[in-house]
């Protein structure tokens, strides 16, 4: 299982651009790389998953470089509400997931 | 669609009492994980189910057990409860081996006394 290391918490401002590196040096050949959201008391919600490249849909894009030792999560114009714990994965489809500390985003007006 | 349902989606028991946790995934999953996530912590692997077998545990004693009915919905049981079993019970569904990533129920609070 790739170990991932991640910003313990950020803060941003409504508005900005928020960018979160993710370190995943060990990263196997099959394994894919998945964020997620987490709220209070709730369960985490699915952002964006890729595998190289970049992924992109409705709520935010994946950039992950060549080498795929490392991922960046961003996410256009923030809002109060993405205030949140986001968490970064690594694992391929035939694995347990384990997630990692994250990182707590704190936006603020 | 309905998504990931768990319940009760509180429970209050007794230390030394049994606690039961429901979980009915997505359908068209076959993946049923559970995790247990503590007031202010990270979520802990707890159990992996796929087509009716257990696929993987995490590091959790004994006491902490599950089964994945044909449906595919899975029950999370616990033993002899004690207090530090208090904690946020998550269960999430996915395709085969994660394919497309997970997603979660709201999760059953789990308050030993």
């Amino acid at each position: 299982l790739a170990k991932t290391t991640q910003p313990i918490s950020m803060d941003s401002y409504e508005g900005q651009e928020v960018n979160i590196t993710c370190s995943h040096n060990n990263i196997a050949t099959n394994d894919y790389i998945t964020w997620y959201q987490q709220f209070p008391s709730q369960g985490p919600r699915f952002i964006i998953q890729g595998y190289k490249t970049k992924v992109t849909n409705e709520v935010a894009s994946l950039f992950i470089p060549a080498d795929r030792k490392s991922s960046t999560l961003s996410l256009p114009r923030v809002s109060l509400s993405d205030t949140a714990v986001y968490y970064c994965l690594v694992g391929d489809w035939d694995d347990k997931i384990i997630f990692g500390k994250g990182t707590r985003l704190h936006i603020l007006p | 669609e309905a998504g990931v349902t768990q319940s009760p989606t509180h429970l209050i028991k007794t230390r030394g009492q049994q606690a039961t946790l429901r979980c009915s995934p997505i359908s068209g999953h076959t993946s049923v994980y559970w995790y247990q996530q503590a007031l202010g912590l990270g979520l802990q692997f707890l159990l992996w189910y796929d087509e009716g077998e257990e696929r993987n545990r995490g590091n959790f004693p004994p006491r902490f057990s599950g089964r994945q009915f044909p449906n595919y919905s899975s029950e999370l049981n616990v033993n002899a409860l004690e207090l530090e079993d208090s904690a946020l019970y998550l269960c999430a569904s996915s395709f085969p081996g994660g394919a497309g990533g997970y997603t979660f129920g709201s999760g059953t609070r789990l308050t030993v006394v």
